[in-house]
């Protein structure tokens, strides 16, 4: 079956220790973004990458890092900069062609800071 | 630059009941309209979209939308509703650019949380 997987479904991390979390996906999308959902606050944009080796900053950024080396896969590092990394992370892709804006989601990863 | 707003964080309605879940947005040229749904702990499904065309919308699950340009509003209804229905729903837009391809970023409004009384 065609989709997005996302690992680990839950992750606990210690203050001041990087973390990663993993996407991938079979479904030859070209595009594929991470999102930071928050409650009460909805999906905000972190990253995404409409090509491979290229990637663009999302209106939240700051304290991520992401890479995109191969279509497949477009991990996204939570660095010890993010001031408040406890959240629910969802990774989304985009076939590419005329725009219709469906994107494709994984089932989230929830990341706690304890 | 392009906003949604859902005014209605949560929506108690008794089942077999009607529904309206609002969506009204801002932006300064054409945009693409979507509604998501999200039940708990999984990712983002797509229920309707509205790209060109009939303002009426139809969607998965019995859901349809009304796009109306002059309001700049785009909401979610239903004639009948089921405990299945339980869920976080998402509305979102984005730009139409030059070449009739969204900007490459949706946004996403703050979510409605529907919840069906038996």
């Amino acid at each position: 079956d065609g989709g997005i997987t996302q690992s680990p479904k839950y992750l606990f991390r210690k203050e001041g220790q990087n973390v990663t979390l993993s996407c991938e996906q079979n479904l030859n999308h070209d595009a594929m973004y991470w999102y930071r959902q928050d409650p009460g606050q909805g999906l905000r944009l972190i990253y995404y990458s409409q090509i491979v080796n290229d990637f663009q900053k999302g209106d939240i950024a700051e304290g991520y890092s992401v890479s995109r080396e191969k279509k497949e896969s477009f991990p996204l590092t939570v660095t010890s900069a993010q001031k408040n990394p406890t959240a629910f992370y969802l990774c989304a892709s985009r076939g590419q062609g005329w725009y219709t804006g469906e994107l494709f989601f994984g089932e989230g990863s929830r990341l706690t800071v304890l | 630059a392009q906003s949604v707003t859902q005014l209605d964080s949560q929506v108690p309605v008794f089942e077999e009941a009607p529904v309206e879940l609002r969506c009204n947005y801002s932006s300064s040229v054409s945009v693409y309209l979507f509604w998501y749904v999200q039940y708990p702990n999984q990712g983002l499904q797509l229920l309707l979209k509205y790209l060109s065309g009939s303002t009426l919308v139809k969607g998965i699950n019995g859901f349809e939308a009304e796009f109306n340009k002059s309001q700049t509003s785009f909401h979610l209804r239903k004639p009948s509703v089921h405990i299945s229905d339980t869920a976080e729903y998402f509305c979102a837009v984005s730009e139409i650019g030059l070449t009739n391809f969204g900007n490459e970023k949706l946004t996403f409004g703050t979510g409605t949380r529907l919840t069906i009384i038996p």
